[in-house]
């Protein structure tokens, strides 16, 4: 199966300054790369996701890299703003309609 | 318009008991998912059919049984609840297409005296 390692656990920033989540995974099959954001008492919402043929994407203050070779992707977060506390998993999969989810990484954006 | 919903969203039972969650979605997605989240937010998928059909079914005792009486329910059922059952229980769904977004419920937090 799939081992999936996120860093940082939890993550503490000052409004405006910028965020970065790195997931790695084991499984060099991985053909997905989704983040999904918690907020309390909520589901986790898919942010972004990028797919293996694309090495970076983008989406207003938010972007995915993903480097296949070393087998890590990353989420950046910029200019964040009190709206973006929240947890943030990763969950790669290879397209067996499995995800393989991270532990999470807590943001907490001080105002 | 709620996309995934699932009721009860809280469920507070004693031990031995059996209860159910349901989850509707009104995307059309063919493809449906029950997930675990434990006290320390770690997610793990527990099963998925895909158009009333099992296609996953990951090593989950069997006293959860899923049932997908048409495409667009999906409802949970546990017997005998024990402690450790005591978690929040989330429902998704996707397109059944490889690779696509999957649209989750607000979630069920179940807890046992």
């Amino acid at each position: 199966g799939e081992n999936v390692e996120q860093h940082p656990s939890t993550l503490s920033v000052q409004e405006g300054d910028s965020a970065v989540i790195k997931c790695t995974y084991s499984d060099s099959a991985s053909n997905y790369f989704p983040w999904y954001k918690q907020e309390l008492g909520k589901g986790p919402q898919l942010i972004i996701d990028i797919r293996s043929n694309v090495g970076e994407k983008k989406d207003q203050r938010i972007a995915v890299t993903l480097n296949k070779t070393a087998k890590h992707f990353s989420l950046h977060i910029t200019e964040t703003q009190p709206e973006d506390s929240a947890v943030y998993f990763c969950a790669p999969t290879d397209g067996d309609y499995k995800l393989s989810f991270g532990a999470g990484t807590t943001v907490t954006v001080r105002a | 318009d709620t996309a995934v919903s699932q009721t009860p969203k809280y469920l507070v039972t004693q031990m031995g008991n059996d209860k159910s969650i349901k989850c509707e979605q009104n995307l059309g997605h063919d493809t449906m998912y029950w997930y675990k989240q434990d006290s320390k937010k770690f997610l793990k998928i527990m099963f998925s059919y895909n158009n009333k059909e099992l296609i996953i079914n990951e090593t989950v005792p069997n006293r959860f049984s899923p049932k997908s009486p048409d495409k667009a329910h999906l409802n949970l059922h546990i017997n005998s609840l024990e402690l450790g059952d005591s978690a929040v229980y989330f429902c998704a769904s996707s397109r059944a297409t490889e690779n696509q977004p999957q649209h989750f419920g607000d979630g069920t937090r179940l807890s046992i005296l």
